[in-house]
């Protein structure tokens, strides 16, 4: 039961690329988020998905977009990568009103 | 107004003490209420959920919650220097308990 995956732990991408941070969840929970951290800073929802086929914008979406086929995978999209876009990333999921639990972050540098 | 405020830090408290930590929101709708500790370079974790007006204690951990006034703290007694994180405070909101919003945290540090 390994709980809630990301992958990468840390990535280096060059202004304008694109990529993918994976999310996966064993935990067959319903809600799944992505959140980002800036330094000293707490986090910022950017999207969530409450099923299947349904997302939603959460406080800072623009430069990213998500999709949900499954129950288990919450994939995060970065296109035309920005230095602002520098942060720490956290998946997370939850079910109904429980608590959320969080994968160990991706950290990601823009140069 | 953003959705989620914290107190602003940071916290410092001689070892022993009450660290005492508030949260205000903006959703009257708000259902779910959630601390959370986060040490550096680590995802947060769960501290303590409440959803319902009053007190909960757990161990040296108390969460507070008004909807009245909608608030909602996070009382430490006897501090320790483990206790040294950031605190994050989480609120459910849009309505139901979908969307869950996160303040901008308080560093807490407990000096021995």
């Amino acid at each position: 039961n390994a709980g809630v995956t990301q992958t990468p732990k840390f990535r280096i991408l060059k202004i304008g690329q694109s990529m993918t941070l994976q999310c996966t969840q064993d935990m067959n929970h319903n809600y799944m988020y992505w959140y980002r951290q800036d330094p000293g800073m707490g986090l910022k929802l950017i999207y969530y998905s409450v099923g299947a086929g349904i997302t939603d914008k959460g406080e800072v979406p623009n430069g990213y977009n998500v999709s949900r086929s499954t129950t288990e995978d919450f994939p995060l999209r970065l296109e035309l990568a920005a230095p602002s876009q520098t942060s720490v990333y956290f998946c997370a999921t939850r079910f109904g009103g429980t608590e959320a639990f969080f994968g160990q972050g991706t950290r990601l540098t823009v140069v | 107004q953003k959705e989620v405020e914290q107190n602003s830090g940071p916290l410092s408290v001689p070892e022993g003490a009450i660290a005492s930590l508030n949260c205000t929101y903006s959703d009257r709708g708000s259902q779910s209420f959630f601390w959370y500790r986060q040490y550096s370079g680590k995802s947060p974790e769960l501290i303590m959920s409440i959803y319902s007006n009053g007190d909960k204690e757990d161990g040296r951990f108390t969460a507070q919650l008004n909807k009245a006034s909608q608030y909602v703290s996070l009382l430490i007694r006897d501090s320790q220097p483990s206790d040294s994180a950031t605190y994050l405070c989480a609120v459910t909101s849009q309505g139901g308990s979908e969307k869950l919003v996160f303040g901008k945290g308080t560093k807490l540090t407990v000096n021995p």
